[in-house]
């Protein structure tokens, strides 16, 4: 079973910033928070991971709240090809290639 | 470079029958994933190889349900009987793995996927 809950959807506006919220209040001290996208019709994509420090690469940013419970993955200007469905995901550090338990992620929709 | 591919990227089948599903991860790669993703649900683990190690089953569904990964590259995964519930997308991954904490270490990189579709 997912270790994240997400809400279902939400939208923004082209331009803006997309902040998509995470609750993982059972994480443990040895787990990542990773997020993936997976926009229609194609296979899940890396977007950025961290562990308690806030991250940031060319796709996104990733917030960690202090006592690790939640994060915030920030799409700092959203663009129509960002729709997609983006996934939380908690994972140990010791199985780093291990599998990747997807929940239902949230749906992003971004108009024009 | 070329990403993971995956072969056929559609398969219409009747129930009962076999199909086998093919995967061709990056190469280098040493960890190779299968998941499934039916219609409305999320993403669903089925088995993992890592190097030469006695793969991860846990997540087959069945024991219609094998895969194998020949010479450490392509894998092959086969359902046996197909059923109309095993319709759904089948994806691929793989990891390159290296020590330290370098974002290859730990990013799958997922194929287009196999639609399957079992009449």
């Amino acid at each position: 079973d997912a270790k994240t809950t997400q809400p279902p959807s939400m939208d923004c506006a082209e331009g803006r910033a997309a902040n998509l919220p995470c609750n993982h209040s059972t994480i443990s001290g040895n787990e990542y928070v990773y997020w993936y996208r997976q926009i229609h019709s194609q296979g899940p994509q890396y977007i950025i991971h961290g562990l308690k420090n806030n991250e940031t690469n060319e796709m996104a940013s990733l917030i960690i709240t202090e006592d690790r419970k939640s994060s915030t993955l920030i799409l700092p200007h959203a663009t129509l090809r960002d729709t997609a469905v983006y996934y939380c995901i908690v994972r140990p550090l010791s199985g780093a290639n291990s599998k990747l338990t997807f929940g239902k992620g949230i749906t992003l929709s971004v108009r024009p | 470079g070329a990403g993971v591919s995956q072969s056929p990227s559609n398969k219409v089948t009747e129930k009962g029958k076999d199909v086998e599903l093919r995967c061709d991860p990056i190469s280098g790669h040493t960890a190779l994933y299968w998941y499934r993703q039916s219609l409305g649900q999320g993403l669903e683990f089925l088995i993992y190889f890592q190097g030469n190690s006695a793969p991860d089953k846990s997540g087959l569904p069945s024991d219609r349900f094998s895969a194998e990964r020949t010479g450490g590259s392509v894998s092959t995964l086969t359902i046996q009987r197909t059923q109309q519930e095993d319709s759904a997308v089948y994806l691929c991954a793989s990891t390159q793995w290296a020590s330290g904490g370098e974002r290859s270490y730990n990013e799958q990189f997922f194929g287009p996927g196999t639609r399957l579709t079992v009449l």
